[in-house]
């Protein structure tokens, strides 16, 4: 069965520190893979989505960036987290015609 | 932007029919009507999509009226676990256009009551 594997459940970073969270797919591949913020609540945000290795397509500008080294391993990454980048950061892929699913989250306090 | 409107909230009593609408006014022939819904905390979870005839899954049935600019989410008997955010989204199935993205809006707290 296909499962999504999303690491870690929370975590709490210093303003300016580098930030990877790391995303890994099972029982499928070449799968499309998302990563979603959603801040202060309700409102999910489509940051980056994948097509497949090495590409990566950006829908905000901001402080953050993304990468695909392997099929099935989508990594979210910072330089330099800023205050503003706290909320709850969400991969997904699509499992079936349409249907998304989600990993189970990380929320991310930059303090 | 999201293309489609949901009220902010909703009340159901347990046990009880919780009907959610959904605005899609703009919707392409092409495109589908997904549900998902979002319990405090956790992922968003898959609930049901549909073209344009009405379906029904273990979860819920959807209705999509026959001019497609809206449909309703019925979660027949409604209970305490219900209570989540719900989202209405309308997309092309195809994973080619756009990488298959969904655009959520701001969906319907819907809070189901003893």
């Amino acid at each position: 069965s296909q499962t999504i594997h999303q690491w870690p459940a929370t975590l709490v970073q210093p303003v300016g520190s580098p930030l990877s969270l790391e995303c890994t797919v099972e029982g499928t591949s070449n799968p499309n893979l998302y990563w979603y913020r959603q801040a202060a609540g309700r409102g999910l945000q489509l940051l980056f989505y994948s097509v497949g290795i090495g590409q990566i397509s950006s829908e905000v500008p901001q402080n953050l960036s993304a990468s695909r080294p392997q099929d099935r391993q989508f990594i979210l990454s910072s330089k330099k987290l800023l205050l503003s980048d706290s909320g709850f950061y969400l991969c997904a892929w699509i499992g079936m015609v349409g249907g998304y699913t989600f990993g189970s989250g990380t929320r991310l306090t930059v303090v | 932007d999201a293309k489609t409107t949901q009220p902010p909230s909703m009340d159901c009593a347990e046990g009880r029919a919780a009907n959610l609408p959904c605005n899609h006014s703009t919707i392409s022939g092409n495109e589908y009507v997904y549900w998902y819904r979002q319990i405090h905390s956790q992922g968003p979870q898959y609930i049901i999509h549909g073209l344009k005839n009405n379906e029904t899954n273990e979860m819920a049935s959807l209705i999509i009226t026959e001019d497609r600019k809206s449909s309703t989410l019925i979660l027949p008997h409604a209970t305490l676990r219900d209570t989540a955010v719900y989202y209405c989204i309308v997309r092309v199935a195809s994973l080619n256009n756009q990488g298959g993205k969904l655009i959520f809006g701001q969906g319907t707290e819907l809070s189901v009551k003893p």
